[in-house]
């Protein structure tokens, strides 16, 4: 069994400021696939970065970038120029590959990011 | 755009009722996911799909089943309500297709209170 742990439980920067968002797992897979999701207040879960296990280079979107530590099983994401938009919760994700992607996300328990004006 | 689309936003039922929430994608999918999100437990697997008919077990499936007639539609079934399963109820489906990364498409959630 997986496990993702997200070890800030809430964080609170100013508008602009970068922030990094910890997430370590733990697998014995060697294959799978990493997320991170944003749930605003309006509740809708939505993706916003993923990796690929096998891929060395750290994905990147825009301002959300992440640093992928294969061996040391950690995945955090960092925000560049954070703005009121980016208030959030903020869930990593895990999931092992499985044929045709069938297989559920482990999650954390989220880190609640507070971008404040 | 991908859209998920749940039935209802708030529902409030009793102890002992038999509860569906309905979960609709448009995007031909062919993975599609219950989860249940509560306060700091984060979002835990109920069920999930990976075809017409087929289901497996995720997580925490104890008190709760599942329907998928159709690709597009898959159900949650709570057979008698109990108050510990008062949580959001969130739906996600996935694309099977080979090569893609899988990613998760999520739905709006069901707030469901048993009271």
């Amino acid at each position: 069994a997986q496990t993702v742990t997200q070890s800030q439980p809430e964080m609170s920067v100013q508008e602009a400021e970068t922030v990094t968002l910890s997430c370590t797992y733990d697998t014995s897979e060697s294959n799978y696939y990493l997320f991170w999701y944003k749930q605003p207040p309006s509740r809708q879960m939505i993706l916003v970065i993923r990796q690929e296990a096998y891929k060395q280079q750290n994905a990147t979107e825009n301002r959300f970038s992440v640093n992928f530590q294969k061996a040391a099983k950690s995945f955090s994401l960092k925000i560049s120029d954070s703005q009121l938009g980016d208030t959030a919760m903020y869930f990593c994700a895990f999931m092992k590959h499985a044929g045709g992607g069938a297989d559920g996300l482990t999650f954390g328990k989220g880190t609640h990011l507070i971008i404040q004006p | 755009d991908v859209k998920v689309t749940q039935s209802s936003r708030y529902l409030v039922k009793r102890t002992g009722e038999k509860v569906f929430l309905e979960c609709v994608q448009d995007m031909d999918h062919e993975n599609m996911f219950w989860y249940r999100q509560d306060p700091g437990l984060g979002l835990r697997l109920i069920y999930f799909s990976y075809d017409v008919k087929m289901k497996e077990k995720g997580d925490i499936p104890e008190g709760y089943s599942v329907s998928r007639e159709k690709k597009e539609r898959f159900s949650l079934i709570l057979e008698s309500a109990s108050t510990n399963q008062t949580s959001m109820y969130l739906c996600a489906s996935s694309t099977g297709t080979s090569g893609r990364t899988y990613e998760q498409y999520f739905g709006p959630g069901t707030r469901l209170t048993v009271t």
